[in-house]
Formats: C-alpha cells, sequence, structure tokens
C-alpha cells in the first residue's frame, strides 16, 4: 500500500525565515508527485507535479525537490500570505492518488 | 485555466433526508472526476473516482448505495448523500482530470462543501 508521510505537522515562521517542509513516501513505481496548497474552508490549489528524482520545480517562493524517498517543499522569505497547510500526494502504479495529512505553515509578519 | 465549482458550498439537513452535491468543470472538460471526504486535520480520503457516462468505483469501505454519484456530462458529476446521518457530517471536495491530457495526473480541486447533518 502507498503511503506518504508529511512532517513536521505544523511550523511556525517569522516572515523572512526560510524552511522546508518534508513529503516522504514509498509508493510501487511512482507516477508522479504532488504539491498542493490548502486555506481553511476550501478545497487543495495544485502547485507542482514531480515525476523523477532530481526534478525540481519552482513558483515565485516555493521550489520543489524530490529524491526516490521523499521531496521537499522550499519556502523562500516567506510572507503571511503563504500560510496554509501544505499537502503531499503520490501516484502509485495503480493509478490512485494517497495523500498524507500535510503541515500546517503559519508566517508571522 | 482550470477552475471547479461545487454546489452548494455548504448545507444543514435534517437526519434521513438526501443531498446533492454538484461539481462542474468551468473551463475544461473533464472525463473523470474524483469524491473526497475531509475531517478536521486529516488528509483527503478518496471515496469513489467518476468517469463520464460510466459507473462511479467506490474506494473499498464506501458505501455505494449511500453516496450516489453520477457523471452525466463532461462537465459535471453530482454526488447524492442519501439517508444522510449525524456521521456524514463532513467536508466533501471534488477534483477533476483534464481530458486528454497524457500521462499527466493533476487533479484540479473545487471549493468544497461543509455539510452538516442535525
Amino acid at each position: 500500500e502507498d503511503q506518504v508521510t508529511q512532517s513536521p505537522e505544523a511550523l511556525r515562521l517569522q516572515e523572512g525565515e526560510s524552511s522546508s517542509l518534508n513529503c516522504s513516501y514509498t509508493v510501487s513505481g511512482l507516477r508522479g508527485l504532488f504539491w498542493y496548497r490548502q486555506d481553511p474552508g476550501k478545497g487543495p490549489e495544485f502547485l507542482f507535479t514531480l515525476y523523477s528524482a532530481g526534478e525540481e520545480k519552482e513558483k515565485e517562493r516555493l521550489k520543489a525537490t524530490l529524491t526516490k524517498k521523499e521531496s521537499f517543499l522550499h519556502i523562500t522569505a516567506p510572507k503571511p500570505e503563504d500560510s496554509a497547510t501544505y499537502l503531499c500526494a503520490v501516484r502509485g502504479g495503480y493509478q490512485k492518488v494517497t495523500f498524507g495529512t500535510g503541515t500546517k505553515l503559519q508566517v508571522i509578519p | 485555466g482550470a477552475v471547479v465549482s461545487q454546489h452548494p458550498s455548504w448545507v444543514i439537513c435534517k437526519s434521513g433526508t438526501s443531498v446533492k452535491i454538484e461539481c462542474r468543470s468551468l473551463d475544461f472538460q473533464a472525463t473523470t472526476m474524483f469524491w473526497y471526504r475531509q475531517f478536521p486535520k486529516q488528509s483527503l480520503m478518496l471515496m469513489a473516482t467518476s468517469n463520464e457516462g460510466s459507473k462511479a468505483t467506490y474506494e473499498q469501505g464506501v458505501e455505494k448505495d449511500k453516496f450516489l454519484i453520477n457523471h452525466a456530462s463532461l462537465t459535471l458529476s453530482t454526488l447524492t448523500v442519501t439517508s444522510a446521518h449525524p456521521e456524514d457530517s463532513s467536508f466533501y471536495i471534488c477534483s477533476a482530470r483534464k481530458s486528454a491530457a497524457g500521462d499527466s495526473y493533476e487533479q484540479y480541486f473545487g471549493p468544497g462543501t461543509r455539510l452538516t447533518v442535525t
């Protein structure tokens, strides 16, 4: 069974304090790793898809990287508007997408 | 763009009644839509996969007679919670995958529907 573990559960940063969120996974034949952002009471918003180890993608202050066992979401100089829950998900060889429980990020001005 | 809408955004119903939730892809066609359920501080739990023109595929443990899914067109899927009970209260979210997207499996999510059964 595919598994996704995200850490930390919650992270509190000062504005401008860079950090990384971790997503560890076990999957039979990775067909894609996804990062989403979810604001309270709303559906997830798609951020990135990574397909193979060594791949990196960037969007504004966010950068996602992928190894064979984990993915990192690096946040550079975060702003209060980056506060949200960040979800990681994997798609395995059985086509199913499995989500982690997320990291709740709070950026304090 | 890839915009998905849900209606209603929240609903309160009495125990024993049925509630229908609509999920629409507004600016793209979606051969596949997904229905999730999310409890507070928990991850998204896939309930079923809905393919246009065919029967939905339900995940293990999800009662197909209780959660009726219809995907009648390339832009609309509905979830009907039948004979709702308080334990069905949850946040229901749909997502859609773009058609003809190759091997891409990016899902675009709706804003969710908060169901409260009294």
